[in-house]
């Protein structure tokens, strides 16, 4: 699969709980988004990567949310304290540099009850 | 306002039909792209544009920078056309989206 992965799928989590989802970009890509895309709603933009360097962060990151990409390849979101309103889909996507094109991922779906 | 407006919110063809969407911007860009995302959430990139016209398939996107708007158009719809199609542009190193654009083709 050369394919932009993520995982997992689907994740269900109790309130006040912390939650991790990983990227697994294509290979050769050294730039790496991630998304979050509520119900009826297109994506959003959270953060960008450029190999191992956070470059931009949306006002949307509060300080519950923390991404890294500590080799330039996979990356991770995590979430702590999670609340009913970070249930949405996260979206990751890459590309090889400024104009190429985008690959994104199947998404993470959280839903927080 | 959203950077990036996308018009019908919905739409309903029969099988065949030709269908266009909509998508107008109001951000500088550098590329615009059309997403089509299916019901389990993942999306695929159907094209990127700078300028001009793109065709693949029985898909065809074109984009008019001096009106910063674009259109999809799907010849001879078919039901596995059903999804919905996103138009996002790029400004500078983040994505503006539209809400997207729900498509139902009914055999």
């Amino acid at each position: 699969d050369t394919g932009v992965s993520q995982d997992p799928r689907h994740k269900i989590t109790k309130r006040g709980q912390n939650v991790t989802f990983r990227c697994d970009p294509i290979s050769e890509h050294n730039r790496l988004y991630w998304y979050r895309q509520t119900l009826g709603q297109g994506p959003e933009f959270l953060t960008y990567f450029q190999n191992e360097a956070q470059l931009e962060k949306s006002r949307l990151l509060s300080d519950r949310f923390s991404a890294e990409r500590p080799k330039g390849s996979f990356s991770t979101l995590e979430i702590q304290r999670t609340e009913q309103g970070d249930s949405a889909m996260y979206l990751c996507a890459s590309s090889l540099a400024q104009g190429s094109g985008y690959t994104f991922g199947s998404g993470t779906r959280l839903t927080v009850v | 306002k959203n950077e990036v407006e996308q018009s019908p919110q919905n739409l309903t063809a029969q099988e065949g039909e030709f269908i266009t969407i909509n998508c107008s911007y109001s951000v500088g860009i550098s590329a615009l792209h059309w997403l089509q995302q299916h019901p389990g959430g993942g999306i695929v990139s159907l094209f990127m544009l700078s300028s001009g016209k793109k065709k693949h398939g029985r898909l065809i996107a074109t984009i008019n920078i001096q009106e910063k708007h674009s259109s999809l158009h799907i010849t001879a719809s078919h039901p596995r056309d059903s999804a919905v199609y996103i138009c996002a542009v790029k400004g500078g190193n983040q994505f503006y989206f539209g809400t997207g654009t729900s498509l139902t083709v009914i055999p």
